[in-house]
């Protein structure tokens, strides 16, 4: 298994809702990673954790929570988002350090 | 600080041309450099990657890109683009200071005319 898998693929939410975005990988990579990416630009890097710790937070207000419960699952628990939080959030895996990075399809999230 | 830029905003290129999509870096020490593409509604897939070695790296879907210290370059090529080739292709290199972490260019986006 090569891939990295993400659900929900689409998601719309108010403000005042509570979600989660799933990702799984069974490569037995040790590093997980979240990217937002809005449409056209880079992806920008939001958490990382390393055997199942996270290791990066880059300043992501705390309204995005993540959660690593075992090293093929990583989750991100949103609530109280905001209309500009609307992005493609994608999920990445590796074998460690900035080696090749798999990412998955991404779940395009919608905040009205 | 690691970082790469793509000078240009989207690349035009007809179908059965050669593409190449430009990328400089700007990093302390030996670079790590990759080359990812994103199609529509997509996650990003990795293409190739330079770490050491040869200065030519050869890639999926018939892509290659050549490490140029001297201009500090590291541009995608492919010989013969296809329109299936249409996509955002991002360079990125690799931060030193900080584990597991890319820094992306802006992105090209690639149009093949049929």
């Amino acid at each position: 298994d090569t891939e990295v898998t993400q659900t929900p693929k689409h998601l719309v939410m108010g403000m005042t809702n509570k979600k989660s975005l799933k990702c799984e990988q069974h490569m037995g990579h040790r590093a997980m990673y979240w990217y937002k990416q809005k449409a056209k630009k880079p992806p920008e890097l939001m958490f990382v954790y390393s055997y199942e710790k996270l290791s990066i937070n880059e300043s992501v207000p705390s309204r995005f929570s993540p959660e690593c419960p075992n090293s093929s699952l990583l989750n991100l628990h949103l609530h109280a988002l905001q209309p500009e939080d609307s992005a493609l959030y994608l999920c990445a895996s590796s074998e460690g350090g900035a080696n090749v990075l798999t990412f998955g399809a991404g779940s395009r999230l919608t905040v009205l | 600080a690691q970082s790469v830029a793509q000078p240009e905003d989207q690349v035009n290129v007809a179908e059965g041309n050669p593409l190449t999509v430009k990328c400089t870096y700007s990093v302390s020490g030996n670079p790590y450099l990759f080359w990812y593409v994103q199609y529509p509604n997509r996650g990003l897939q990795f293409l190739l990657k330079y770490i050491t070695g040869d200065n030519l790296v050869k890639g999926s879907y018939g892509f290659e890109a050549e490490f140029n210290k001297s201009q500090t370059s590291f541009h995608l090529k492919k010989p013969s683009a296809l329109v299936s080739d249409s996509a955002l292709y991002f360079c990125a290199v690799r931060v030193f200071y900080g584990n597991n972490r890319l820094a992306f260019g802006k992105g090209n986006q690639v149009v093949v005319i049929p």
